[in-house]
């Protein structure tokens, strides 16, 4: 593993079904983040976590869960997903969380809810 | 509200240079980054500026006004491998980066 890894990639759901998005880190950064991005829209911030077993809201979290029970993992879960919540979303990492260092993302996961 | 305006989408021609604007109005100012993010693929940092003046970085710069609430990001020599979108993102009070919609930039040979 190198960097930020997602899983899946991709995804067609049925709605009213739970999906939980994995997100898995090895460069030992505290803080991490889940993202939606949507055509014509601005990254936006659903949830994020400064540190293991911390996590905080973003712009957009309703309909969606987080936890970090370590440094390394941040899934994001989706206790019931609806047409609206079709998007990709974007786990992503930094040192820390008010460092001015980069945002290092994993690849994306297309999710799709039908 | 917070607002971060960039241009929907631009045209250049390989080899030339192109300049792509951002102007936002944010609660609080800790940063402006500039990211590249390819088609289908994760966006990818390319730079960062928290005072005022020019960044420059091989063929691409970025340039910051904090009075006027403005960058731009300078891209020399454009190659085709240059066409993505190049997304604007400010470090609010709070350290949430606010972030554009995303400038589409199109090489053209």
């Amino acid at each position: 593993i190198a960097g930020i890894t997602q899983a899946p990639t991709s995804q067609i759901l049925a709605a009213g079904r739970r999906m939980t998005l994995r997100c898995t880190q090895d460069m030992r950064h505290n803080a991490m983040y889940w993202y939606r991005q949507d055509l014509g829209l601005g990254l936006r911030l659903i949830h994020y976590s400064n540190t293991a077993g911390t996590t905080g809201k973003g712009e957009v979290p309703d309909g969606y869960s987080v936890s970090r029970a370590n440094t390394d993992d941040f899934p994001l879960t989706l206790a019931s997903a609806v047409p609206s919540q079709t998007s990709v979303y974007f786990c992503a990492s930094s040192r820390t969380p008010s460092s001015p260092g980069e945002l290092f993302f994993g690849e994306g996961s297309r999710l799709t809810v039908l | 509200g917070q607002n971060i305006d960039q241009p929907t989408e631009m045209t250049a021609t390989e080899g030339a240079i192109v300049q792509i604007n951002c102007t936002y109005q944010t609660s609080g100012f800790n940063g402006l980054f500039w990211y590249q993010q390819h088609a289908g693929e994760a966006p990818t940092f390319l730079s960062y500026n928290v005072l005022d003046g020019l960044e420059e970085k091989g063929r691409f710069s970025s340039f910051l006004s904090r009075s006027k609430g403005y960058s731009y990001l300078l891209l020399k020599e454009l190659q085709m491998k240059d066409s993505a979108s190049y997304l604007c993102a400010v470090l609010d009070s709070n350290y949430q980066l606010i972030w554009g919609a995303g400038t589409k930039l199109i090489i053209k040979p």
